[in-house]
């Protein structure tokens, strides 16, 4: 599975969009990219997923770039309870492929 | 519905001791993980079964390290002769591929310190 860099931690305000970005230059054509989320002392809760399209959902947006190359998820109106370790991760959707996490973007949500 | 549940919550062992982790998937999941969180740390696979058969355990850390899952549904991860740096949060996922989506549900882990 291709290797992905996002930054360490972010903030945002409540009530604003949080905007967090993912570089996975080394992207194939059959890998898809997935979010993840981890909430404090919570196992990692699914979010989204895209292979080339932009995608939405009632949790969030996932910008992809033509390229493939990188991609943003957006949560449009943050709350509290948003505040998380985000995880980025690219694989092949199919099969049994596990996980691999990093170390993702921590989010805190400000009130 | 239910989720997946993993028993127990926190656990404390003696280093030299051994203990077993319990993760209930969600009914029907044909697929199951474990995964390893280390403080500060993301989750890093263990092991991986499809049904009761094992696939892959190449994350294993070491022969301590035993896992099973003998009827496909329940699973138990054993670790023998704990050391310290085995303290981590165990965590089970569990998943049943609908098309190409196959996003896994994880359980809240099990933390376990090893004194």
């Amino acid at each position: 599975d291709a290797k992905t860099t996002q930054p360490t931690s972010m903030d945002c305000a409540e009530g604003r969009a949080a905007n967090l970005p993912c570089n996975h230059s080394t992207i194939s054509g059959n890998e898809y990219v997935y979010w993840y989320r981890q909430i404090h002392s919570q196992g990692p809760q699914y979010i989204i997923h895209g292979l080339k399209n932009n995608e939405t959902n009632e949790m969030a947006s996932l910008i992809i770039t033509e390229d493939r190359k990188s991609s943003t998820l957006i949560l449009p109106h943050a709350t509290l309870r948003d505040t998380a370790v985000y995880y980025c991760i690219v694989r092949v959707a199919t099969g049994a492929n596990n996980l691999f996490f990093g170390t993702g973007t921590r989010l805190t949500v400000i009130p | 519905g239910a989720g997946v549940s993993q028993s127990p919550r926190y656990k404390v062992a003696k280093r030299g001791q051994d203990v077993a982790l319990r993760c209930d998937p969600i009914s029907g999941h044909v697929s199951l993980f474990w995964y390893q969180q280390a403080l500060g740390q993301g989750p890093e696979f263990l092991t991986y079964f499809q049904n009761e058969a094992q696939l892959d355990k190449s994350g294993l850390p070491s022969d301590r390290f035993f896992a099973e899952r003998p009827e496909g549904s329940v699973s138990t991860l054993k670790i023998q002769r704990t050391q310290q740096e085995d303290s981590a949060v165990y965590l089970c996922a569990s998943s049943f591929p609908p098309g190409t989506a196959y996003e896994q549900y994880f359980g809240p882990g099990t933390r376990l310190t090893v004194t």
